[in-house]
């Protein structure tokens, strides 16, 4: 069966900082993957998403995350953290086939300090 | 154009009572999605509707729990004599059409809070 892990709960970063949010899926074939924004009082928003080919993929915001099959990991990265960003981001696979499904993460809330 | 909207925003119910949650998509979207956002749990799929029919239903969390779509438009979310722990955040989604390759754009969600 999909899952999706985000291993850090609560991440705290420093304005001007680099950030790596974590996010590991098990799937059999290829997966799709997605990266979602939930800002306080807002609703969700695709930051990013990667179906096949270049496995570095570019977001909104500034954000990237690159697929590494290898390691069954997709991580969103940004170069330099904003106090806007902070918020709640979700990692999501999902599948189409006999059917459709799509697995969320159970989230990362980023902090920023000033 | 409008978002997809959700009403109510808050919906506080007694334990045993039923409640119905509406979605209303962006106009023009065939696709529609029902999820369930739990503290702790993340977000929980719970059905779709390509159109007006739901090919998997599996998803729901209990035979409580029901969604129906009519018109290809607004959806309804039943539960029925609701539980403690049916208290979350629920979220409605929709999509040009159904599938991996159209984006879905999110509802504000409704707040439902069992006593």
């Amino acid at each position: 069966a999909q899952s999706v892990t985000q291993p850090d709960i609560h991440i705290t970063v420093s304005e001007g900082a680099s950030l790596e949010l974590r996010c590991n899926y098990s799937y059999g074939a290829t997966p799709y993957l997605f990266w979602y924004v939930q800002s306080p009082g807002q609703g969700l928003q695709l930051l990013l998403k990667y179906f096949s080919g270049d496995t570095l993929v570019q977001g909104i915001k500034g954000f990237e995350a690159e697929f590494k099959r290898s390691q069954s990991s997709f991580n969103l990265r940004k170069p330099s953290v904003h106090w806007s960003d902070a918020a709640e981001y979700f990692c999501a696979v999902s599948e189409q086939g006999q059917g459709f499904s799509f697995i969320f993460g159970k989230g990362t809330r980023l902090l920023v300090k000033p | 154009g409008a978002g997809v909207s959700q009403s109510p925003s808050n919906k506080v119910t007694e334990k045993g009572k039923d409640v119905e949650l509406r979605c209303d998509p962006i106009s023009g979207h065939t696709a529609l999605y029902w999820y369930r956002q739990s503290l702790g749990q993340g977000l929980e799929f719970l059905i779709y509707f390509q159109g007006n029919s739901a090919p998997d239903k599996s998803g729901l969390p209990s035979d409580r729990f029901s969604a129906e779509r009519t018109g290809g438009s607004v959806s309804t979310l039943t539960i029925q004599r609701t539980q403690q722990e049916d208290s979350a955040v629920y979220l409605c989604a929709s999509s040009l059409a159904a599938g991996v390759y159209n984006e879905q754009f999110f509802g504000p969600g409704t707040r439902l809070t069992v006593l």
